[in-house]
């Protein structure tokens, strides 16, 4: 089965802050993608990276950064959190190519 | 517009009954289709994954896809009040050897003993 796991289930931090959300995968899966879930708005990608040290923008990939050093850890950075990225942060992995990606339980973030 | 449009619902039937749930899409590129099931506080978790037109079933779950018409469905038959859950339909084009997903909003469904 594959195993995709957040580091955290809740976090609540405070606005100006550095934040780093951990995502580590145990399927030697290349490619690994941070989304954000929003009620009304749905899944939306922020950023994703389909080899060690190589990354793409996503759809909404302003204040976060990313940082993939080992193939199996994908980390989500907020440079200077502020109170509209409090969300649910979901991380998934996938194959090559179009194989199927799997998820996280997810990190519900809270900035104050 | 939305590049993928779903109904969120929600949507409460009784047990037994067969559930519908569609979506449709604007962008003629996307290549893969898929429906996955979220339950609350936890991720999403995949259903079904299906490339070409036409009918896929598996158990009581059949993935329906029209691409003439950008229209995919997912059908539940004797559902159960375990299918409870919010249904995210998710469409694919392919960047970078990566899938780039995009998710409809999600339709909240309750299925009543």
């Amino acid at each position: 089965d594959v195993k995709v796991t957040q580091s955290s289930r809740y976090l609540v931090k405070r606005t100006g802050e550095k934040v780093f959300l951990e995502c580590v995968q145990d399927m030697d899966h290349e490619n690994m993608f941070w989304y954000r879930q929003d009620p009304g708005l749905g899944l939306r990608l922020i950023y994703f990276s389909y080899d060690v040290k190589m990354k793409e923008k996503g759809d909404i990939p302003e204040g976060y950064s990313v940082s993939r050093e080992k193939k199996e850890r994908f980390s989500l950075i907020l440079e200077s959190a502020s109170t509209n990225q409090t969300s649910m942060y979901l991380c998934a992995s996938s194959f090559y190519g179009n194989q199927p990606q799997h998820f996280g339980d997810g990190t519900r973030l809270s900035i104050l | 517009q939305k590049e993928v449009e779903q109904d969120p619902g929600p949507l409460s039937v009784p047990e037994g009954a067969i559930v519908s749930l569609n979506c449709t899409y604007s962008n003629s590129a996307f290549q893969y289709f898929m429906w996955y099931r979220q339950y609350s506080r936890k991720g999403p978790e995949l259903l079904m994954y299906t490339y070409s037109s036409g009918n896929k079933e598996d158990g009581r779950f059949t993935a329906q896809v029209d691409k003439s018409s950008k229209y995919i469905s997912l059908f539940i038959r004797d559902s159960q009040p375990s299918d409870s859950a919010t249904y995210l339909c998710a469409m694919s084009s392919l960047i970078q050897g990566a899938q780039k997903l995009v998710f409809g909003q999600g339709t909240r469904l309750t299925i009543n003993p």
